[in-house]
């Protein structure tokens, strides 16, 4: 089945700067790469998602690039502002078949006043 | 609005006790999930449902059993709960079409669930 590893696992920010996460995943066949928000006590949203026939993804001050090759994605959020404290998932999955998600670890993001 | 349900939101039970979580949708979607989640370890799949006539095991299934009442309705239940089964858990539906392909996963609010 597939693996994501996601990294890091806590990350902290100043206000106004950029955080990356970053995820790898086994399946070659993997084709679709969401990203989920979960704020505290919260259920987790949908953010942004790719497809692998794009490289990168813009939405606002969020961005998601994948590297099909080095079958690792990202995602990038500029301008960080305390409400995009939250934790971070990053997903994989196939687009036939069963295409369940797979999930990460999570990251913890913490942007400070 | 249409929205994704959870029945109880909290429940604490005992080691061997029986208990079952409930999830209702009404978004009208044919598939429908239920994911664990633990500390440091994301959201792991536990069993899923195309539709109705459809149940799948998911990564992690030993111990758990599922029922789809209905295309809205889709049951997990702890059989004989251990005190590992201690978790946050969230249904999750989605809307699949061939033609536009995967679409997202739309989460309940999550029952937090505490064996003694």
């Amino acid at each position: 089945g597939e693996n994501v590893e996601q990294h890091p696992s806590t990350l902290s920010v100043q206000e106004g700067d950029s955080a990356v996460i970053k995820c790898t995943y086994s399946d070659s066949a993997s084709n679709y790469f969401p990203w989920y928000k979960q704020e505290l006590g919260k259920r987790p949203q949908l953010i942004i998602d790719i497809r692998s026939n794009v490289g990168e993804k813009k939405d606002q001050r969020i961005a998601v690039t994948l590297n099909k090759t080095a079958k690792h994605f990202s995602l990038h959020i500029t301008e960080t502002q305390p409400e995009d404290s939250a934790v971070y998932f990053c997903a994989a999955s196939k687009e036939t078949g069963a295409n369940n998600l797979f999930f990460g670890t999570g990251t913890r993001l913490t942007v400070i006043p | 609005d249409a929205d994704v349900t959870q029945t109880p939101r909290n429940r604490i039970t005992k080691t061997g006790k029986r208990i079952m979580l409930e999830c209702s949708q009404t978004k009208g979607h044919d598939r429908m999930y239920w994911y664990r989640q633990d500390p440091g370890l994301g959201l792991r799949l536990i069993y899923y449902s195309f539709d109705v006539k459809d149940i799948n095991k998911g990564e992690i299934s030993d111990g758990y059993s599922v029922s789809r009442q209905a295309q809205a309705k889709f049951s997990l239940s702890l059989e004989s709960a251990i005190p590992n089964q201690t978790a946050l858990y969230f249904c999750a539906t989605s809307d699949y079409r061939s033609d536009r392909g995967h679409n997202e996963q739309f989460f309940g609010p999550g029952t937090r669930l505490t064996v003694l």
